[in-house]
């Protein structure tokens, strides 16, 4: 199947610092990226959603200025979470749907574990 | 009322037991229902897309009833291997998902 992947898998930062992860679909076009967060215990919740070449679309209570999203092309969409606080401390997951086997599937990448000091 | 709902568990079986489990949506103009399976620390992968006429993948099994706004997935034979928590999810005419908190299932020898 379609492989998605992100970068980096574990980061530790101190309070303040900016954190950029990536997320890349390995061998199929991502006309749309998603990018969820999920903390111990809760379901996925859904961050934002980008198009390739466009502004991302914030779910309610996101904050747009907080949470950069870049998605500069099929296959790559950057989350950068800026001035980061232990409250954003959270297990953050992209996930990409395209065309992949001549299907359209959403697939999800290993998730990014931030620990914010 | 949450938009998609499962009872959370814990759901402990023996192997070899068959167990079921039920989730419920609100949204009546919901398209597209699927079943995910998260292990601990990982992200969530397909099991299975659920189909208004049930569908089965060995031993598991999916069914919709739109009429009552629920999905279910059966498991025959539980496995060791499929302990891990359980997730129903919704899809609107948007194609957004929307994700159930999950029902985690320990399978026990």
């Amino acid at each position: 199947g379609a492989v998605v992947s992100q970068h980096p898998s574990r980061v530790i930062c101190k309070s303040g610092t900016s954190v950029k992860i990536e997320c890349r679909s390995l061998d199929f076009q991502a006309t749309t990226m998603f990018w969820y967060r999920q903390f111990p215990k809760q379901s996925l919740m859904l961050m934002a959603t980008s198009n390739e070449g466009s502004k991302a679309t914030y779910e309610q209570g996101v904050e747009k200025d907080k949470f950069l999203i870049n998605h500069a092309s099929l296959t790559l969409s950057t989350l950068t979470v800026t001035s980061a606080h232990p409250e954003d401390s959270s297990f953050y997951i992209c996930s990409a749907r395209g065309l992949a086997g001549g299907q359209e599937t959403q697939y999800f990448g290993p998730g990014t574990r931030l620990l914010v000091l | 009322r949450k938009e998609v709902e499962q009872d959370p568990g814990p759901f402990n079986v023996p192997e070899g037991a068959t167990v079921a489990f039920n989730c419920t949506y609100s949204n009546s103009a919901s398209q597209s229902f699927f079943w995910y399976r998260q292990d601990c620390r990982k992200e969530p992968k397909l099991l299975m897309s659920v189909y208004s006429s049930g569908n089965e993948d060995g031993r598991f099994t999916a069914q919709l009833n739109r009429a009552s706004q629920y999905i279910s997935l059966l498991i025959r034979d539980s496995k060791l291997s499929d302990s891990a928590t359980y997730l129903c999810v919704v899809g609107g005419n948007n194609r957004k998902l929307i994700w159930g908190l999950g029902t985690s299932l320990a399978v026990n020898p």
